[in-house]
């Protein structure tokens, strides 16, 4: 199976601040096509995760332009250019190139 | 609005099986993939599979394959999973999800808010 590896397992930013989450696979994600399927997702507390990046660097309709996606192969970021109150919780990213689809184990967003 | 909605989790006990099911509405069901994602309590996401619009393709997580059944009735808008020879390690939220699949793009793009299972004497 593949496995992600998300850095840092906790960040600690204050509001305003821009912040970066790593998420390295095991194997390049992309696939024979040409195509990579990474996705990063937002879990607030006590709720259902939500989608906030599809394949690597698209926004998903809805979600503020702070938030960014980049990488390519087994190298991957998320950044927020300033972190908003709302913007607290567990960030996943998540490969849907090799099955099983596996996620990271998650970063966990706090105010400083 | 797209909307799920997880039920018939609760109280299990260990060897036993249950089903759950999952509500659609708000979107046409039958063009979509769905997902089935689980979250041990502290837990991160664990996929657990997917089923196309038809049913002729299901894929499962290995580990799980042997012990859950995913499948899907059209007519009612509902997909289930079925779940047997549960163990305490199969405690968790389960939710479903709705696959958006077209390349260059597979995700999921719409989440239920869950529901609990737990497998206890």
């Amino acid at each position: 199976d593949v496995v992600l590896t998300q850095t840092p397992p906790t960040l600690s930013a204050t509001i305003g601040q821009s912040v970066s989450i790593s998420c390295r696979s095991s194997q390049s994600l992309l696939d024979s096509d040409g195509d990579t399927y990474l996705n990063w997702l937002l879990q607030r507390p006590g709720q259902s995760p939500q989608l906030l990046i599809y394949s690597v660097s698209n926004l998903e309709s809805g979600v503020p332009n702070r938030f960014s996606g980049s990488g390519s192969e087994t190298d991957f970021t998320l950044k927020i250019s300033g972190v908003e109150a709302e913007d607290l919780g567990v960030y996943y990213c998540m490969q849907a190139t090799h099955a099983p689809y596996t996620f990271g184990a998650g970063t966990k967003l706090e105010l400083k | 609005e797209v909307k799920l909605v997880e039920s018939g989790g609760g109280l299990v006990q260990p060897g036993r099986s249950l089903k759950l099911s999952c509500a659609a509405s708000g979107f046409s069901f039958n063009d979509y993939w769905m997902g089935w994602v689980r979250q041990a309590p502290g837990k991160g996401l664990e996929w657990i599979g997917e089923i196309n619009q038809d049913s002729s393709t299901i894929n499962y997580t290995p580990s799980l394959k042997d012990k859950f059944t995913i499948s899907r009735d059209n007519a009612q808008n509902t997909l289930y999973l079925q779940m047997s020879k549960l163990g305490s390690e199969d405690t968790a939220i389960y939710y479903c999800a709705r696959v958006f699949w077209g390349a260059p793009y597979w995700y999921f793009d719409f989440w239920g808010p869950g529901t609990m299972v737990t497998v206890s004497s």
